[in-house]
């Protein structure tokens, strides 16, 4: 059974900084990993989907990796903002499963000023 | 504006009486499911369509009903709600079964009491 699991669950760094979000799965058999940002009261928004063939995505000041054999991947945010405050979580499509995304439990980042 | 609806927001309902939370995607998306997300649980997935009238039970699909009967819309039916089915509720579209990006609805919070 696939797991999903983010570290940590909740980070607090001042406004500026760079910073790396953690996600980690047990079984590497996946077609994609795709992370997303939760804002309290709103749904999901996809940040960026990077498929198993793929090592890293970029979008403006966001940058996911991908390391399928060893089951991780990282989120870096480059000059953190308070607006970049909410959940992150990553999800997997896992090739045995391939009807859903299972989810982590998410990291919970606050930017302070 | 691409996007994916549900309504309602919010609502607070009664042991037993029938409900249904609207989904509707505007992209012409083959693909849609039901999530629903509790405390350190996560989300987890209830329902899921391929396409129209092809659907198929998620991990938690007890006490839930959907249908597909066009290609945009996915209700999830509640017929008899009970306390345990408090939860936040997300509606989820993708444009293919995999390798595609996943977008949610801006998630329905149902209390029952």
């Amino acid at each position: 059974k696939q797991e999903v699991t983010q570290i940590p669950a909740a980070l607090s760094v001042p406004e500026g900084e760079n910073l790396v979000l953690n996600c980690s799965f047990t079984d590497s058999a996946i077609y994609n990993l795709q992370w997303f940002r939760q804002d309290p009261g709103k749904g999901l928004t996809s940040l960026l989907l990077i498929q198993s063939s793929q090592r890293e995505q970029t979008s403006g000041r966001l940058n996911a990796s991908l390391d399928k054999s060893s089951g991780r991947s990282t989120l870096y945010i480059a000059a953190s903002q308070p607006g970049d405050s909410a959940t992150y979580l990553c999800a997997v499509t896992h090739t045995g499963t391939a009807s859903k995304l299972t989810f982590g439990t998410g990291t919970r980042l606050q930017v302070t000023l | 504006e691409a996007q994916v609806t549900q309504n309602p927001r919010y609502l607070i309902t009664v042991t037993g009486k029938k409900l249904t939370v609207t989904c509707s995607q505007n992209m012409n998306h083959e693909y849609m499911s039901w999530y629903r997300q509790d405390p350190g649980l996560g989300l987890r997935q209830i329902y899921y369509s391929m396409n129209v009238e092809v659907t198929d039970k998620g991990d938690v699909p007890e006490g839930y009903k959907v249908s597909r009967k066009e290609k945009r819309n996915f209700p999830l039916i509640l017929e008899s709600p009970s306390p345990n089915q408090t939860s936040l509720y997300f509606c989820a579209s993708s444009a293919q079964f995999v390798h595609t990006e996943a977008f949610f609805g801006q998630g329905t919070r149902l209390t029952v009491v």
